[in-house]
């Protein structure tokens, strides 16, 4: 089965706390990105990956990292989290018509 | 950069009839679009798309129809039924689809 996958799904941290949200996708996809998800705002992109070893980034990347090391895998790093970081998160795999993870939400205190 | 908005925050429609969702955008070069469906607690789910060589393109109870003079498209549903409520998006591709664009949502409610 199509799938990508997050986690945590849930996660409540303190601000200033390293954190690591994981992503990976079984398609064989080059291309991912992480969304970030917030009332009224609909999503925006916060970077994306044409392939290993290739990110750029999207619309709101402040405050956030990330890497691909292996075409399956696609972490999200918050390594200084802040209160407005506090959100939705999403990643998806495929460009054009994109799949999907069922979503991480983050609360930052 | 691209813009995306006009949605309506809410649509509801009764069971049975035809919903109509609106989306409007800036970029005159844009030429790909894409429509996605949340349902509560979900990700976002890939509905239909439509390129701009195309001013219309239909799904299993859906429609797509673009009208590059205005800048406007817009997603039909007919017969809309209780599954079809969510919250829909439309989104713009850019930069060789690299970069995605996604407007602020309709949430559509079914009234049964």
């Amino acid at each position: 089965e199509a799938q990508v996958t997050q986690n945590p799904r849930y996660l409540i941290t303190v601000t200033g706390k390293k954190l690591t949200v994981t992503c990976s996708q079984n398609m064989n996809h080059e291309y991912m990105s992480w969304y970030r998800q917030d009332p009224g705002l609909g999503l925006r992109q916060i970077y994306y990956s044409m392939n290993v070893e290739v990110t750029d980034k999207g619309d709101v990347p402040e405050g956030y990292k990330v890497s691909r090391k292996e075409k399956r895998n696609f972490p999200l790093i918050l390594e200084s989290p802040s209160p407005n970081q506090t959100s939705l998160y999403f990643c998806a795999s495929g460009r054009g018509e994109q799949y999907f993870g069922p979503g991480t939400r983050l609360t930052v205190t | 950069g691209e813009s995306v908005g006009l949605h309506l925050p809410t649509l509801s429609v009764q069971e049975g009839d035809n919903s109509i969702i609106n989306c409007a955008y800036s970029n005159s070069a844009s030429d790909y679009f894409i429509w996605y469906k949340q349902e509560s607690g979900k990700g976002p789910q890939f509905i239909i798309d439509i390129r701009s060589n195309m001013d219309k393109r239909q799904g299993q109870r859906v429609t797509v129809l673009l009208n590059k003079t205005v800048k406007h498209l817009s997603l039909q549903i007919a017969a809309t039924q209780p599954g079809d409520s969510a919250v829909y998006f439309c989104a713009l591709p850019s930069g060789g689809y690299q970069k995605v664009t996604f407007g602020t949502g309709t949430k559509l409610q079914v009234i049964p």
